[in-house]
């Protein structure tokens, strides 16, 4: 079955202090894999999609990489606007069921 | 253009009673996706409709759920003799290329059940 495992679960920054978020997935056959945003009462909102082991892409402070296994989505001298839920999720080549961890909840100080 | 708009943006019912939730994707949007999200948690996955036929149901928690997506636009999403642990938000989410890429969100309905 299909799983994806997200780490940590909670992250306090202080502004400018870079770090890295985990992504841990199983799945068969990896269509994609994706990293969205979410504001709290808001919903998840897309940010990257990856395809294949050795893929980066990047957005402003941000910078997500794909490994045979996971994830990391790097933010790079984060501002206290970063602050908000990171989503990792996968589709299986198998259908279009699109799979959701837990999250990452990153806090980022001034 | 308009965003993915859901009503009910809250529902507060008693335990036992009918609910129903719509969705309204993104003109042109022939994927839709209902997720069920539990405070603290990842959306989970409930039902993808590709057009009118819903294409993987796998994530109904039992038979007091179902949705409808009669004409490939607005969806539907019923739910039987609620109870309290149905509380949640419910999240719906539509996509241009047949579900295989970006998912654009609403912002969910919160359902509370008394």
């Amino acid at each position: 079955e299909d799983q994806v495992t997200q780490s940590p679960e909670a992250l306090r920054l202080q502004e400018g202090e870079s770090s890295s978020l985990n992504c841990s997935y199983t799945v068969s056959g990896l269509r994609g894999l994706f990293w969205y945003r979410q504001d709290p009462g808001k919903g998840p909102e897309f940010l990257f999609t990856l395809y294949s082991a050795g893929e980066e892409k990047e957005k402003e402070r941000l910078k997500a990489t794909l490994t045979k296994k996971e994830s990391f989505l790097h933010i790079t001298a984060p501002k206290p606007e970063d602050s908000a839920t990171y989503l990792c999720a996968v589709q299986n080549t198998g259908g279009f069921k699109t799979i959701f961890g837990a999250g990452t909840r990153l806090f980022v100080k001034a | 253009g308009a965003g993915v708009s859901q009503t009910p943006s809250n529902k507060v019912t008693e335990k036992g009673k009918y609910v129903e939730l719509r969705c309204d994707p993104i003109s042109g949007h022939t994927a839709l996706y209902w997720y069920r999200q539990s405070l603290g948690q990842g959306p989970e996955f409930l039902i993808y409709f590709q057009g009118t036929g819903a294409a993987d149901d796998s994530g109904l928690p039992n038979d007091r759920f179902f949705a409808v997506r009669p004409e490939g636009s607005v969806s539907t999403l019923k739910i039987q003799r609620t109870e309290r642990g149905d509380s949640a938000v419910y999240l719906c989410a539509s996509s241009t290329t047949g579900g295989t890429g970006e998912l654009f969100f609403g912002e969910g309905s919160r359902l509370t059940v008394l």
